[in-house]
């Protein structure tokens, strides 16, 4: 009940295209529900996140959008570059445990 | 966002030694979290590192392969004692940011390799 199962695993686009992540989580005690960036040898970069009680947010060329009826939400990167190659995770937060929960992780590569 | 820093950010290990593994931040924090990320897969907590009194760690890690130090509100160690291959990482610190412990940045990672 404390997973957090992120898909795809990998994904790749052309330049200007609009990657989707996805992760599913079952605990509705998940409260906080943020992305994290992470480019190779660097630690995973805040991007971007949202609570429960509100279904989208938009920060620049990222926007999560959250469904809480299917406990679902997802990444989208608008007019992707090649310099938003990395690897994406969600996570799930609880303050009940005071934890953060990591999906599995997404690798996206973006080509010119 | 604070600004954390690792030392070492790499180190090649034999078998049985130990490492310490330091974490500064530039501001105080109250909460401090290590993360082991091994290669190509996700985060996995491995303790949680508040001022003051004994760090909490997460089933499947213990005190004695994993002790933590956190003498004062900008800085904590985490050593991995008796080190094998599986322990081969990336050791992450994280620290809530602006008192939010939802909100976490993380450090650069420290990448370890046992031989």
């Amino acid at each position: 009940q404390q997973q957090v199962k992120q898909s795809p695993q990998s994904l790749i686009v052309q330049k200007g295209g609009i990657p989707i992540i996805n992760c599913a989580y079952e605990n509705t005690a998940f409260d906080y529900f943020p992305w994290y960036q992470q480019f190779p040898g660097k630690g995973p970069a805040l991007l971007i996140a949202i609570r429960p009680d509100v279904s989208e947010k938009k920060e620049g060329r990222f926007t999560i959008s959250f469904n809480k009826s299917a406990k679902q939400f997802s990444l989208h990167i608008m007019d992707s570059q090649p310099g938003d190659s990395a690897t994406y995770f969600c996570a799930a937060y609880s303050g009940n445990t005071g934890k953060l929960i990591f999906g599995q992780g997404t690798t996206l590569q973006v080509k010119p | 966002s604070a600004v954390i820093s690792q030392k070492p950010s790499r180190d090649i290990c034999q078998r049985g030694t130990s490492l310490t593994i330091q974490c500064q931040v530039d501001s105080q924090v109250t909460m401090m979290f290590w993360y082991r990320q091994q290669p190509g897969q996700s985060l996995t907590l491995i303790a949680t590192a508040n001022q003051g009194s004994e760090a909490t760690y997460e089933s499947g890690f213990v005190i004695d392969k994993f002790p933590i130090s956190r003498p004062n509100l900008t800085f904590s160690t985490l050593t991995v004692s008796n080190m094998s291959p599986e322990d081969s990482s990336i050791y992450l610190c994280s620290v809530e940011g602006n008192g939010k412990s939802y909100e976490q940045y993380f450090g650069p990672g420290t990448r370890l390799t046992v031989t």
